[in-house]
């Protein structure tokens, strides 16, 4: 079964240093594809980055880079100098790339507080 | 392109009626999934349509149902509310023409069902 793991519920940063958000997964699917998804307090999921199981280099995205250890079967989320509107919920979500594997599967979640 | 929207955004209904919420794609997406996402299980994965045919569906009871129309937009009902069906209720579009087909997500409906 897929699963993903959120190991902190909460997460402190100072605003202008580099935060990262752990995230493990475990598949048994050949090919998958890993998502980070941010939610502010107003409710909407808002799309990050993503990862292809089969890429060569780490995604990155802006600010937002992915450190993607395929042998370890993490994908750890890098936010580099945070700023205040970085507070919100992040998400960790996984998908299969075939069959019925193909809904998302998503993790619990790390609330970032960026302090001032 | 417009985003995600989705009505009503709030509601609130007694246990034991039911309820439609009503969710419009990205103008192109043929996809819409949706989730339920409460403080204690998080995001669950609901259904996903494609071109009005359910594709998936997960683990919810059959009082949980959805439909698609030829436009793509989608329904979703719930009937015979309960009061653990009070949560956020979000639909995310998607294009499947990309490889990694990420999905954008609508502002969500909370429902409170007392």
């Amino acid at each position: 079964a897929q699963k993903i793991t959120q190991t902190q519920p909460g997460m402190f940063v100072q605003e202008k240093e580099a935060v990262t958000l752990d995230c493990t997964y475990d598949t048994s699917d050949p090919s998958y594809g890993l998502f980070w998804y941010k939610q502010p307090s107003s409710g909407e999921m808002i799309f990050l980055i993503y990862q292809g199981s089969y890429d060569q280099q780490n995604a990155t995205e802006g600010r937002y880079s992915l450190n993607f250890q395929k042998a370890r079967k993490s994908a750890n989320l890098v936010i580099s100098a945070s700023q205040l509107g970085d507070s919100a919920m992040y998400f960790c979500a996984m998908r299969g790339l075939a069959g019925n594997n193909r809904k998302l599967i998503w993790g619990l979640g790390t609330s970032l507080a960026v302090n001032p | 392109k417009a985003g995600v929207t989705q009505t009503p955004r709030y509601l609130i209904k007694t246990r034991g009626q039911q309820v439609t919420l009503s969710c419009s794609p990205i103008s192109g997406h043929r996809s819409v999934s949706w989730y339920q996402q409460t403080p204690g299980q998080g995001l669950q994965f609901l259904f996903e349509y494609f071109s009005e045919t359910q594709r998936n569906k997960g683990n919810f009871p059959g009082r949980f149902s959805g439909r698609q129309f030829s436009n793509s937009r989608s329904e979703m009902n719930v009937s015979t509310l309960e009061l653990g069906d009070s949560a956020l209720y979000l639909c995310a579009s998607s294009d499947t023409g990309t490889s990694r087909n990420e999905q954008f997500f609508g502002p969500g409906t909370r429902l409170t069902v007392l």
